[in-house]
C-alpha cells in the first residue's frame, strides 16, 4: 500500500533556530513530491520536486529529494513565528487510484 | 483569478440533516478533488474528477457521501444523513492535468460541524 510518512509529527523551536522536516514515501509510479504549508485554512504550495539531488530554494526555505532512499527534507533557516504552521508532504502518483497521497503533516511551532 | 472557491465557509448542522458543500474550480483546470481533513486522519482524498467524470471515489467513506460535477465550473459534495463523525474541514482543489507547475490549488475549505 502506498504511504507517505512525515516526521516529526510536531516540533517546537525558538525564533532563529534551523529546522529540518522529513518526508519518506513508498509509492508506485512516483511522479513528484510536493511540500505545502498550511496555516489556518487551505494548504499553500511551497515546492515540487521531481529529480534527485537538486535543491529547490525559496528565501529561508529549501528542499531536496532523494529518489534512491525515497525521502525528502524541508529545511527552514532562521525560523520566525510566522513559520508556525503544519507542513504537508504529498507524493503525486498519477497512475494509482489515489493520485496524490498526503502525509499527516508536521506541526511546527516557532516561539518568540 | 479568484482561485478555487468553496461555500459555505462554515456549516453547523444537526445530526441526520443533509449537507451540501460547493466548489468552483479555477477556470481551465480540468481535474477537481475533494479532501477531508481531521486531526485524527490528516488530509484524506475523498474523490476526484477528470473532465467532469469521477475517476476514483474509493476514498468516500460510505454511501452517505456523494459527489457530482455537472459541469467544468461546479462540483458538490453531499452528505445525507450527516453524523457527528463527519465533522471536519472539507477542501476542494483543482489543477490542470499534466501541469508540472505548482501541483494543486486548494480552496479555503468548509468547516463542517455536525452536532
Amino acid at each position: 500500500e502506498d504511504k507517505v510518512v512525515q516526521s516529526p509529527l510536531s516540533l517546537v523551536v525558538h525564533e532563529g533556530d534551523t529546522v529540518t522536516l522529513n518526508c519518506s514515501y513508498e509509492v508506485t509510479n512516483f511522479r513528484s513530491l510536493l511540500w505545502y504549508k498550511q496555516e489556518k485554512k487551505a494548504p499553500t504550495f511551497l515546492f515540487m520536486l521531481t529529480s534527485s539531488g537538486i535543491e529547490k530554494k525559496s528565501g529561508r526555505l529549501s528542499s531536496i529529494l532523494d529518489k534512491k532512499e525515497l525521502f525528502s527534507i524541508l529545511n527552514i533557516t532562521a525560523t520566525q513565528t510566522g513559520d508556525s504552521a503544519i507542513y504537508l508532504c504529498a507524493v503525486h502518483t498519477p497512475y494509482n487510484n489515489n493520485d496524490m497521497r498526503f502525509g499527516a503533516g508536521t506541526r511546527l511551532t516557532v516561539k518568540p | 483569478d479568484a482561485g478555487v472557491i468553496q461555500s459555505p465557509r462554515h456549516e453547523v448542522t444537526e445530526m441526520g440533516q443533509e449537507v451540501t458543500l460547493r466548489c468552483k474550480p479555477i477556470s481551465g483546470h480540468n481535474s477537481l478533488f475533494w479532501y477531508r481533513q481531521t486531526m485524527m486522519r490528516g488530509l484524506e482524498l475523498l474523490i476526484y474528477f477528470n473532465n467532469n467524470v469521477p475517476i476514483d471515489d474509493s476514498g468516500m467513506p460510505e454511501d452517505r457521501f456523494s459527489a457530482k460535477m455537472p459541469n467544468a465550473s461546479f462540483s458538490t459534495l453531499k452528505i445525507q444523513p450527516s453524523e457527528p463523525r463527519d465533522s471536519a474541514v472539507y477542501f476542494c482543489a483543482s489543477r490542470l492535468t499534466g501541469s508540472h507547475n505548482g501541483g494543486y490549488t486548494f480552496g479555503s475549505g468548509t468547516r463542517l460541524t455536525v452536532v
